[in-house]
């Protein structure tokens, strides 16, 4: 059975930071690209940051871009967001998400996202406030 | 960005009743070198991460009813629920993974009238 366990949220001050984990099980992780999404409270989907399965390549959205490192360990079948110089727009239920295709070839180098995310986390609550 | 816009914004069904969410984007999500439409829905229900309905615009995940199919390409993609059951009461995003960012639509409401 597939799961996605994120830990390490909670209230951080403006300007601080905050490293999130999500711990994968029941499948092959080194074959997977990974992501975060977020969601602010009531408020819709916002896609973050993605790692490649192989080679450590990465993307982010322009809004954390800068400010945020995703990282990934595949000797502990874990992906990390590190968080730095949050603001109170930061503030979400931060996702980590599964690709839903496993990844072949050079895609594995370059290739996140396709076609969508099958499993997710339960997410991680991430306040920003003084 | 490739911007998705849905509509409408919420929507009341009877039960049994058929539901259409619509989706547009800004620019076409369909690759030309394998013609596949890069898109898709998600349900999201209070209290829960997003749950993958269909992928490839038209392809049902494993496990969702077949109330529920995928249609359009392009720029413009439905959702329809068939016979809506009360345990279909979710917000529903479309996702564009064309490009990067990858990018959802504002999610539409979906409730029992």
């Amino acid at each position: 059975e597939v799961q996605l366990l994120e830990s390490g949220g909670g209230l951080v001050q403006p300007g601080g930071s905050l490293r999130l984990s999500c711990a994968a099980s029941g499948f092959t992780f080194s074959t997977y690209a990974m992501s975060w999404v977020r969601q602010a409270p009531g408020k819709g989907l916002e896609w973050v940051s993605a790692i490649v399965a192989r080679g450590g390549k990465t993307y982010y959205a322009d809004s954390v871009k800068g400010r945020f490192t995703i990282s990934r360990d595949s000797s502990k079948n874990t992906v990390y967001l590190q968080m730095n110089s949050l603001r109170a727009e930061d503030t979400a239920v931060y996702y980590c998400a599964k690709d839903h295709d496993q990844c072949s070839g050079g895609g594995c180098y370059t290739t996140f996202g396709e076609p969508g995310f099958d499993y997710w986390g339960q997410g991680a609550l991430v306040t920003v406030s003084s | 960005d490739i911007v998705m816009t849905q509509s409408p914004d919420s929507l009341a069904v009877s039960l049994g009743e058929r539901a259409t969410i619509n989706c547009k984007s800004s620019r076409s999500v369909l690759h030309s070198s394998n013609n596949k439409n890069y898109f898709a829905w998600y349900q999201q229900k209070p209290g829960q991460p997003p749950k993958l309905l269909i992928y490839w615009a038209s392809t049902r995940e494993s496990g969702v009813p077949d109330r529920f199919s995928g249609s359009g390409s392009g720029t413009d993609f439905t959702l329809t629920i068939s016979s809506l059951q009360a345990e279909d009461v979710a917000v529903y995003y479309c996702q564009q993974y064309l490009s990067t960012p990858l990018t959802f639509g504002q999610g539409t409401r979906l409730e029992i009238k």
